[in-house]
């Protein structure tokens, strides 16, 4: 089974516009970690954002929030007011355990395109 | 002051022939990853080294041969290349623990095989 699902291959969002990008996951590891990364058309990796799963507050840096839902296992990327370099591929990822290998296990990704 | 660096950032070659990607952080990590994204951006791990000790081998070709000199250097020898090789691989670190600490990426090495 996939432990990160994105069901969104492609979104679009008018500029100044809020989006919701989906994110869903399996783990039965009672700790672990949830990250946004956003990777422009140059190719780079940037990171966004991270939640854990004993956090109690949804995470928020600037612009950009996670809206976590445990129970259904997701955690939702919500962009406010959107930009035009905000077009990007968005890619979600999970790491599982306190002391497990600490790899990310990532999505299939989105692809945001900001129209003016 | 480039935190993950890879280099080269693009390396064209001809199948058969074996070639190396260098990965060196600077951030005092003590962790360091190599992942592979395929043509329909998808990403996953290949290896993991922790303190120069390998803790990750995914399913991979015995081809790829990662070698750690020490705990800022993960570097990725390919032999044989095959046409299925052509990827971006990306290089990772992080601290290990804490588990929230984010994984930082270098800027990707695009590989084409002709």
């Amino acid at each position: 089974a996939q432990k990160i699902t994105q069901t969104q291959p492609g979104m679009f969002v008018q500029e100044k516009e809020a989006v919701t990008l989906d994110c869903t996951y399996d783990t039965s590891d009672p700790s672990y970690g949830l990250f946004w990364y956003k990777q422009p058309s140059s190719g780079e990796m940037i990171f966004l954002i991270y939640q854990g799963s004993y956090d109690q507050q949804n995470a928020t840096e600037g612009r950009y929030s996670l809206n976590f839902q445990k129970a259904r296992k997701s955690a939702n990327l919500v962009i406010s007011a959107s930009q035009l370099g905000d077009s990007a591929m968005y890619f979600c990822a999970m790491r599982e355990g306190q002391t497990g290998a600490n790899n990310l296990f990532f999505g299939t990704g989105t692809r945001l395109t900001v129209i003016p | 002051d480039t935190a993950v660096s890879q280099t080269p950032k693009y390396l064209v070659t001809q199948m058969g022939n074996d070639k190396s990607i260098k990965c060196e952080q600077n951030l005092g990590h003590d962790t360091m990853y190599w992942y592979k994204q395929d043509s329909k951006k998808f990403l996953k791990i290949m290896f993991s080294y922790n303190n120069k000790e390998l803790i990750i081998n995914e399913t991979v070709p015995n081809r790829f041969s990662p070698k750690s000199p020490d705990k800022a250097h993960l570097n990725l020898h390919i032999n044989s290349l095959e046409l299925g090789d052509s990827a971006v691989y990306f290089c990772a670190s992080s601290t290990r623990p804490p588990p929230n600490q984010p994984q930082h990426f270098g800027d990707g090495t695009r590989l084409s095989i002709l």
